[in-house]
């Protein structure tokens, strides 16, 4: 099984400022790897699939890069509503894997 | 708009069965493949199951398999997950996902709001 370790497992910051966040792999995914937003009650969403290509809705302040064991989810300035978890996700492997998530809150 | 409904959620005794069922709207149902995917209290996501648009291939995650069977009838856009002999680890969120595209993408574009079992005494 592929396992995701997302990093870090909480990061603070406040509106308009700079979030990344990281998803390693403990295998090549290549760049079958998507990103899921998750608020408090509320089902996930998706944001980006196939490592950095927006999925229909997600602004252009998101953006993925990555390939291979090494991913980052890019916030350009945190909006108060992007305050929430994000999981990885990869499908190169069966079976489909998520990683465990990282708390953006706000400082 | 598509919309994913699920239902028949609740407590459940160790050992027991549930099914669970989902209702999809606002997109053509029978071609796309659905998944379940669950969340244990405080926790991540686990992929559980997953079927073809035509129902006529399913997968199972190890956790599961032999106890959950995943299945839908396109006739009632709807998709099914029979739990039986439940644990407590099954104590979950079960959300019921769309797949992105027509084959198995496994990418989730949809989500229902998710129906919460719990397995307990």
């Amino acid at each position: 099984e592929t396992v995701l370790t997302q990093s870090p497992a909480t990061l603070s910051l406040s509106p308009g400022e700079r979030a990344t966040l990281s998803c390693r792999a403990s295998q090549s995914v290549m760049t079958s790897l998507a990103w899921y937003q998750q608020t408090p009650g509320q089902a996930p969403r998706l944001l980006i699939y196939d490592a950095s290509t927006r999925a229909t809705g997600t602004p252009a302040r998101f953006s993925g890069s990555g390939s291979g064991t090494d991913f980052t989810l890019t916030i350009s300035s945190l909006e108060p509503e992007d305050f929430a978890v994000y999981y990885c996700q990869q499908r190169s492997n069966w079976p489909l894997t998520f990683g465990g998530g990282t708390k953006v809150e706000i400082k | 708009e598509v919309q994913l409904l699920e239902s028949g959620g609740g407590l459940v005794q160790p050992g027991g069965s549930r099914r669970l069922s989902c209702v999809g709207s606002g997109f053509t149902f029978s071609t796309y493949a659905m998944h379940w995917v669950r969340q244990a209290p405080g926790k991540g996501l686990e992929w559980v199951a997953d079927i073809r648009g035509s129902g006529g291939s399913t997968n199972h995650a190890a956790s599961v398999k032999g106890r959950f069977t995943i299945s839908r009838d396109n006739s009632k856009n709807t998709l099914f997950l029979q739990m039986s002999n439940l644990r407590a680890e099954d104590t979950a969120v079960y959300y019921c996902a769309k797949d992105i595209s027509g084959g198995y993408d496994y990418y989730f574009d949809s989500w229902g709001q998710g129906t919460l079992v719990t397995v307990s005494s």
